[in-house]
């Protein structure tokens, strides 16, 4: 059964700061892993996805890698924002079945 | 787009009572998803479906929970007894699969259940 893990729990840094959230996953079979930014009483948003093939994917200050092999991939979070705050998850999935992690929440200190 | 659509926001009933949460998916979307979130358990994928048939429903916790897609622009998730337990936020999701066994799934706002 795949498992997927977010470490830390919650994550707080003064704004400006670049910064890193962790994922990793237990079955490298996976066909793509997409992070997504949960904001508090709203839904998920999909902020970036990677397909398996691919190592990287970048939009503006975010950028997210994949390592299969190693079943851990990265969201890096370029001159943080008090507007990034917010719980970050990432996803894994063999097909349409997403299995997601417990999250990572995210505090931007102004 | 109006997005996935999901009502009600908010439902508070009593244990033993029916629920029905429902959702409009993103039109053209062909799949739909239901997902429940708990603290303890995070966010956990009830059943999905795929041109309005069920794909996979391991995840339907007990015969208690049913959903439906009786069309492409509407689904039901029914809960019938309520428990306290079933407490949670309930979210639908709709991706549109082009062709490609995943793409990147739409999610609504969630409806929080509250079950006393």
């Amino acid at each position: 059964k795949q498992e997927v893990t977010q470490i830390p729990a919650a994550l707080s840094v003064p704004e400006g700061e670049n910064l890193v959230l962790n994922c990793s996953f237990t079955d490298s079979a996976i066909y793509n892993l997409q992070w997504f930014r949960q904001d508090p009483g709203k839904g998920l948003t999909s902020l970036l996805l990677i397909q398996s093939s691919q190592r990287e994917q970048t939009s503006g200050r975010l950028n997210a890698s994949l390592d299969k092999s190693s079943g851990r991939s990265t969201l890096y979070i370029a001159a943080s924002q008090p507007g990034d705050s917010a719980t970050y998850l990432c996803a894994v999935s063999p097909g349409e079945k997403l299995t997601f992690g417990t999250g990572t929440r995210l505090t931007i200190i102004p | 787009d109006a997005g996935v659509i999901q009502s009600p926001r908010h439902e508070v009933t009593e244990m033993g009572q029916e629920v029905t949460l429902r959702c409009k998916p993103i039109s053209g979307h062909n799949s739909l998803f239901w997902y429940r979130q708990t603290m303890m358990r995070g966010l956990e994928l009830l059943i999905y479906f795929n041109n309005n048939v069920p794909i996979d429903d391991s995840g339907m916790p007990e015969d208690r929970f049913s959903a439906k897609m009786p069309n492409a622009s509407f689904s039901t998730l029914k809960i019938q007894p309520s428990e306290p337990r079933d407490s949670a936020v309930y979210f639908c999701a709709s991706s549109s699969r082009q062709g490609a066994p995943t793409d990147t799934q739409y999610f609504g706002p969630g409806t929080r259940l509250t079950v006393l």
